[in-house]
């Protein structure tokens, strides 16, 4: 349990539907991401928010839309998706206070996309 | 750009002892770290090295050397439970500057 909760665990959509990510953490963090993880590739930075600000998009294309109302809740809405975009989705979490590496994950939303 | 090298895959025999190796490429270095990501779990949290030398917790061990662009993670008395995947992934700056991963190393622990 590392306190970053991902719901749903496993989604299976259409490449015409529109279903969304959700993360929640409860660590008091004030930065949270976005990565996507793919099998034999790194771990890919999607965005980055702190304190609700969204501070870097990269490069993500359109059909991928966060959404960060506030410091503890963190949207992924998925919208026309390409097969190539099942992945495992994997939100993270950590304070701003000094630089030690250390991220908080979630376990992460298993996508297919047909 | 920036890319990170790491054994894709690493067997070892229960009760031993592995190095799994890490080199980087990055355009700014702030630190260095390690994680444990069993199948179907979430990443977690290893180990931080910013200076050179080794840090030790418990059987993990991490290592960096800056002027070498080369870190690794050491791990004794190998145990079943420690079969998952290792990454390292580079902090290029301080703050909320993001973490850039590597493509993790495969460990398999055998009896």
């Amino acid at each position: 349990e590392t306190g970053v909760t991902q719901t749903p665990r496993h989604l299976v959509m259409g490449m015409t539907n529109k279903k969304s990510l959700k993360c929640e953490q409860h660590l008091g963090h004030n930065a949270m991401y976005w990565y996507k993880q793919s099998a034999k590739k790194p771990l890919e930075l999607m965005f980055v928010y702190n304190f609700k600000e969204q501070t870097e998009n990269n490069s993500v294309p359109s059909r991928f839309s966060p959404e960060c109302p506030n410091s503890s809740h963190l949207f992924l809405h998925l919208h026309t998706l390409q097969p190539e975009d099942s992945a495992l989705y994997l939100c993270a979490s950590r304070t701003l206070a000094g630089n030690t590496g250390e991220l908080f994950f979630g376990e992460g939303s298993r996508l297919t996309v047909l | 750009g920036q890319s990170l090298e790491q054994p894709s895959e690493v067997t070892a025999v229960e009760g031993a002892i592995v190095q799994i190796n890490c080199t980087y490429q990055t355009s700014g270095f702030y630190g260095l770290s390690w994680y444990q990501q069993h199948d179907g779990g979430a990443p977690t949290f290893l180990s931080y090295n910013a200076l050179d030398g080794l840090e030790e917790t418990g059987r993990f061990s991490s290592f960096l050397s800056r002027s070498d662009s080369y870190g690794y993670l050491l791990l004794q008395e190998l145990q079943m439970k420690d079969s998952a995947s290792y990454f390292c992934a580079v902090s290029s700056g301080s703050g909320n500057t993001p973490l850039v991963f590597g493509k993790g190393t495969r460990l398999s622990v055998i009896a």
